[in-house]
């Protein structure tokens, strides 16, 4: 079965600071993968996505950065974190070929201060 | 700029009652309106999902009517229960791109 992970669960920064976040999937190949942001109270905007390795796709201008080093690891990026980074930051994952259903990983609480 | 609608922002429902959030969209081709569950803390979970060739389905106690003419979809909860109490998101993604696009999201609370 596939199993979708993200780490680190929280993360608490400083203004200025950089970012990583990671995310990687297993139990499938060529995966579409996804970056969304939920900030308090609203629903989820879709940030970066990915058909293949070294292929991202941005949907928003931002302060931040995606890429796809391997086939199923997904890296969310900033060189310095602004206070409207704070956000609750999700990963998933599609069967890639236009399979509809996202499958979402548990979420990393990002807290820039 | 493509959007998806979705009200209440809240409900509150007895349990044993009949739970109804709405969505609609704007003039586009969106062809898979999915809806998500979400409790605190946790990554959205994939509810129930309907095409639009389809105007309505039903999964045990979760329904999404749909209505292409006046592109509006909604999901009941019937015989709602406490551990229904999350967030709902509705979601629609445009033909052949695979990126969804999410309403604002409802927090339904069923008291016991």
């Amino acid at each position: 079965s596939q199993t979708i992970h993200q780490w680190p669960a929280t993360l608490v920064q400083p203004v200025g600071s950089p970012l990583s976040l990671e995310c990687t999937v297993e139990g499938t190949s060529n995966p579409n993968l996804y970056w969304y942001r939920q900030a308090a109270g609203r629903g989820l905007q879709l940030l970066f996505y990915s058909v293949g390795i070294g292929q991202i796709s941005s949907e928003v201008p931002q302060n931040l950065s995606a890429s796809r080093p391997q086939d199923r690891q997904f890296i969310l990026s900033s060189k310095k974190l602004l206070l409207s980074d704070s956000g609750f930051y999700l990963c998933a994952w599609s069967i890639s070929g236009g399979a509809d259903e996202q499958f979402f990983g548990p979420g990393t609480r990002l807290t820039v201060l | 700029q493509q959007q998806v609608k979705q009200s209440p922002q809240s409900l509150i429902v007895q349990k044993g009652g009949i739970s109804i959030i709405n969505c609609a969209y704007e003039n586009t081709a969106f062809d898979y309106f999915p809806w998500y569950q979400q409790f605190p803390g946790k990554g959205p979970a994939l509810l129930i999902a309907i095409r639009p060739d389809v105007s309505e389905k039903k999964e045990g106690r979760f329904t999404i009517s749909f209505n292409k003419s006046a592109k509006q979809f909604s999901l009941h909860i019937m015989d709602s229960q406490p551990g229904d109490s999350a967030t709902y998101f509705c979601a629609a993604i445009p033909f052949n791109t695979g990126k969804l696009i999410f309403g604002q999201g409802t927090t339904l609370q069923v008291k016991p």
